[in-house]
Formats: structure tokens, C-alpha cells, sequence
């Protein structure tokens, strides 16, 4: 398909362990965009790449969280030592380039569960 | 503090008939509203965006509304059609930067009933 992918589409870990999430944007896109969504919230923004940087890492809720972008495509985000609030959907985006007036695509999440 | 509001966090509606859907915000910087459909276990799909130099814009059964001086829009869907059910995020973008990161309201979850 043609769309951003994500990668698990569920997980489910224990307090304290490492977990990374993938995401596999459109090809093209040069913009990519981290975000979460917590039970009863809506979107929060996390960590956005332009090709490979990240110019603006403050939406990251705490320095466990760290996200990577290699050759311009695919992105993980890691979370270490995980904590129960970390649990939420995960959404990945993606959009042709920066900019407020480009169209994010979004993949379908994935669902990460702390126990 | 939350930036984009959506009050009602539920909304039913009979099909054929006409589902409004209000968003407010507080950030005067936000100059780029989007609307966005969420079904379950997909991510959001973009529906309809309006900048803050027009007031209305309009595709197909799909019109968003824009009043800056109240910091307010709405989604209004006529006809409503069942498929049409699904949460439906309003976001906000802020001028002056090309980031583009969306600010999000937490959603309506709106019921299409045949």
C-alpha cells in the first residue's frame, strides 16, 4: 500500500522495559510527524522531522522518549523504562513537506499498553 | 491549558439530516483550521481544511465555518449518512513557522442513525 505504515500495531509491556515503535512514512515525504493519543484525549504533539532532524524535540513529554529518522524515511521512537502513563496510541504522519497548509496522512497507530 | 476545544463529546444525529460539529480555540496565532475523521483502529483521516483569510469553505457534503473574532468553527455535514459516523477531531496550526504541527481537540464522536 501507498500509506504510512506503523509498526507493531499493538504492544503490550512491563513497567520499566524499552519499548521502540516504527513507522514507515509515504514515500516522498519529507516531513514526518510523531503524536499520541491517551485514553479520552485527543492528539498531542510530540516530535516532528524535516529529512532527518528534528528541529523542535519539546513536545517530548520527558527525556525517556528519543525518536530517529534514517535516509529520510523510516522513524522510530523509543521509549525507555516505560511507565503506565506511557500507555496511549501512538500515531505516525506524514505530509510532502513542512508547513501547516500540507495535508498530514496518518497511519492507523500503534496501541502500546504498560502493565 | 487545553488550545482547541471541542465541548461536545458526542453527538447523535438522524441520517438525512444535518450534523454540526463546533470547535473553539483560545490561541489568536492559530491562522489554519483542519478537520479530521477518525474511525476505530484507523489513524485520522485529513477531511477539509480552512485558512483564517476565508470564513466558509465548502466540499461537497462537507462545509467548514470560520468565525475568528468568537474563535470558533464548525463542521457541518448535510446530508449525514450513516457511514459518516466516526470521532471527528478539529485541529489548529499557528502561523509564522513552516513546523505545520497540529494542535488537536480532543474529538466528537458522532452517531449517524438510519
Amino acid at each position: 500500500g501507498a500509506g504510512v505504515s506503523q509498526s507493531p500495531s499493538n504492544k503490550v509491556t512491563e513497567k520499566g522495559k524499552d519499548v521502540e515503535l516504527r513507522c514507515d512514512p509515504i514515500s516522498g515525504h519529507t516531513a514526518l510527524y510523531w503524536y499520541r493519543q491517551s485514553l479520552g484525549q485527543g492528539l498531542e504533539f510530540l516530535i516532528y522531522f524535516q529529512g532527518n532532524s528534528a528541529p523542535d524535540k519539546s513536545g517530548l513529554p520527558s527525556d525517556r522518549f528519543s525518536a530517529e529518522r534514517t535516509g529520510g524515511s523510516v522513524s522510530t521512537l523509543t521509549i525507555q523504562r516505560t511507565q503506565q502513563e506511557d500507555s496511549a496510541v501512538y500515531l505516525c504522519a506524514s505530509s510532502l513537506r513542512t508547513g501547516r497548509q500540507e495535508t498530514q496522512y496518518f497511519g492507523p497507530g500503534t496501541r502500546l499498553l504498560v502493565l | 491549558d487545553q488550545q482547541v476545544k471541542q465541548n461536545s463529546p458526542s453527538l447523535s444525529v438522524q441520517e438525512g439530516r444535518i450534523s454540526i460539529l463546533n470547535c473553539d480555540y483560545t490561541n489568536s496565532m492559530f491562522d489554519y483550521f483542519l478537520w479530521y475523521k477518525k474511525y476505530p483502529a484507523e489513524g485520522p483521516t485529513f477531511l477539509i481544511s480552512i485558512s483564517s483569510i476565508k470564513d466558509k469553505n465548502e466540499d461537497g457534503r462537507f462545509t467548514v465555518f470560520l468565525n475568528k473574532s468568537a474563535k470558533h468553527l464548525s463542521l457541518h455535514i448535510v446530508p449525514s449518512q450513516p457511514g459518516d459516523s466516526a470521532v471527528y477531531f478539529c485541529a489548529a496550526s499557528r502561523g509564522g513557522g513552516s513546523q505545520g504541527n497540529l494542535i488537536f481537540g480532543k474529538g466528537t464522536k458522532l452517531s449517524v442513525k438510519p
